[in-house]
């Protein structure tokens, strides 16, 4: 099975900072990688598919980058609502795997 | 617009069964393939299952292989998850979730989910 290590597990950040978060997958997956975000209580959103795909309707402010086995969703100019726990996905091959999630915190 | 609303949760004794259902409106189910997802309480988002358009392909990870199934009935747009043998780690909302397209398997729709909770 692929595994996928997410971090950092957690993160404080201000309004209008830059954020990273990285995944790294234990074989190459293809750019076979999205990514959600949850807020609590509700159901995850996708924001990035295929890696760098920007879904419709998600703000201009998120993109998905990367290759191979290492990954990274990158968050510009942070707004409050972003704070909500983000979560990678590998599907290029079964079982699919949830990284363990990261929760950004705002300052 | 894309709905899924789960259904058929609640609590079940360990080494029971449950059958959860999701129906789906808004779009061609038949088009599309299906999952489900969980997440235990506090804890991150586990895979637990897709299967193809047609029904003639479905996935499982170890943790529910043989315990779980997963199908659906096209002509009535329904998802359904067969769990058996319920485990205390099973507990956890279970959500149903779209994939992005025909060919993209990514799960792009998901319900709001229904809570399975497995305690004597």
């Amino acid at each position: 099975d692929i595994q996928m290590t997410q971090s950092p597990a957690s993160l404080s950040a201000s309004l209008g900072e830059t954020v990273s978060i990285e995944c790294l997958a234990s074989e190459d997956i293809y750019n076979n990688l999205a990514w959600y975000q949850q807020k609590p209580g509700k159901s995850p959103q996708l924001l990035i598919y295929y890696a760098s795909s920007l879904q419709d309707g998600v703000p201009s402010r998120f993109s998905g980058s990367g290759s191979g086995t290492q990954y990274s969703l990158k968050i510009n100019s942070l707004e409050s609502e972003d704070a909500a726990t983000y979560f990678c996905l590998q599907d290029s091959e079964y079982p699919n795997t949830f990284g363990a999630g990261t929760k950004l915190e705002l300052k | 617009e894309v709905q899924l609303v789960e259904s058929g949760g609640g609590l079940v004794q360990p080494g029971r069964s449950l059958k959860l259902s999701c129906a789906a409106s808004g779009f061609t189910f038949s088009n599309y393939y299906m999952a489900w997802v969980r997440q235990a309480p506090k804890k991150g988002l586990e895979w637990v299952a897709t299967i193809s358009t047609s029904g003639s392909r479905t996935y499982y990870p170890d943790s529910v292989k043989g315990r779980f199934t997963i199908s659906r009935d096209n002509a009535k747009s329904s998802l359904y998850l067969q769990m058996n043998s319920l485990k205390s780690e099973d507990t956890a909302t279970y959500y149903c979730a779209r994939s992005w397209g025909r060919i993209i398997t990514t799960p792009l729709y998901w319900g709001q989910g229904v809570m399975v909770t497995v305690s004597s």
